[in-house]
């Protein structure tokens, strides 16, 4: 089976500074791996995906993400962080299927 | 861009009494739509796959008589909450798949709709 961890549930940052969330997941082939993210109240926004081919992807609002086969993991990252950024974002797994696992989801808060 | 629009945002309703939550693609057709739960400060939980014209699968531990699925278009798919309790009270939220089945098609999600029962 499929599953995602997401070891952080909160980071806070200060405006301005980069980002990194971590995320590891678990599949026994190449998997389809995706960032989402969730404001207040809201469904989820697609930040970027992987399915295969160069290991860097490039998302919407400057985010990018590195598939690491060694590392299973699929780490978000971004260079300077705005405060609008603060939000809520999942990563998720996909390969069984048609569905995809999500994880719990890490918290993001930005200071000024 | 493709849209999902899930209807209602927020719903208040008494305990015993049903809600029907609603979920439209409206500028493309949703062979597959997904139906999820969401507890505060936590994940989305799959609660069914709905494909249009046949039965939704359910997720283990999902009760389907009480989660009723509906997907009578391929624009429409709507999940209906039975005699609904407190415990029911949550975040629900709706997502499409955009041009097929495959887990590359684009996957378009509603805003979600807050049931809180009484």
């Amino acid at each position: 089976a499929q599953s995602v961890t997401q070891p952080d549930i909160h980071i806070t940052v200060s405006e301005g500074a980069s980002l990194e969330l971590r995320c590891n997941y678990s599949y026994g082939a190449t998997p389809y791996l995706f960032w989402y993210v969730q404001s207040p109240g809201q469904g989820l926004q697609l930040l970027l995906k992987y399915f295969s081919g160069d290991t860097l992807v490039q998302g919407i609002k400057g985010f990018e993400a590195e598939f690491k086969r060694s590392q299973s993991s699929f780490n978000l990252r971004k260079p300077s962080v705005h405060w609008s950024d603060a939000a809520e974002y999942f990563c998720a797994v996909g390969g069984g299927g048609n569905k995809l696992t999500f994880g719990t989801g890490t918290q993001l808060k930005v200071e000024l | 861009g493709a849209v999902v629009s899930q209807h209602p945002s927020r719903v208040i309703c008494k305990s015993g009494t049903s809600v029907k939550i609603e979920c439209r693609s409206l500028d493309f057709q949703a062979t597959t739509m997904f139906w999820y739960r969401q507890f505060p400060k936590q994940s989305l939980m799959l609660m069914a796959t709905s494909n249009e014209g046949s039965k939704a699968t359910y997720e283990q531990g999902v009760e389907k008589d009480k989660f009723l699925i509906n997907h009578a278009s391929l624009t429409l798919s709507t999940l209906t909450v039975t005699s609904a309790h407190p415990e029911d009270s949550s975040f629900y939220i709706c997502s499409a798949r955009d041009g097929g089945h495959r887990l590359d098609s684009p996957l378009h999600f509603g805003n979600g709709t807050r049931l809180t029962v009484t």
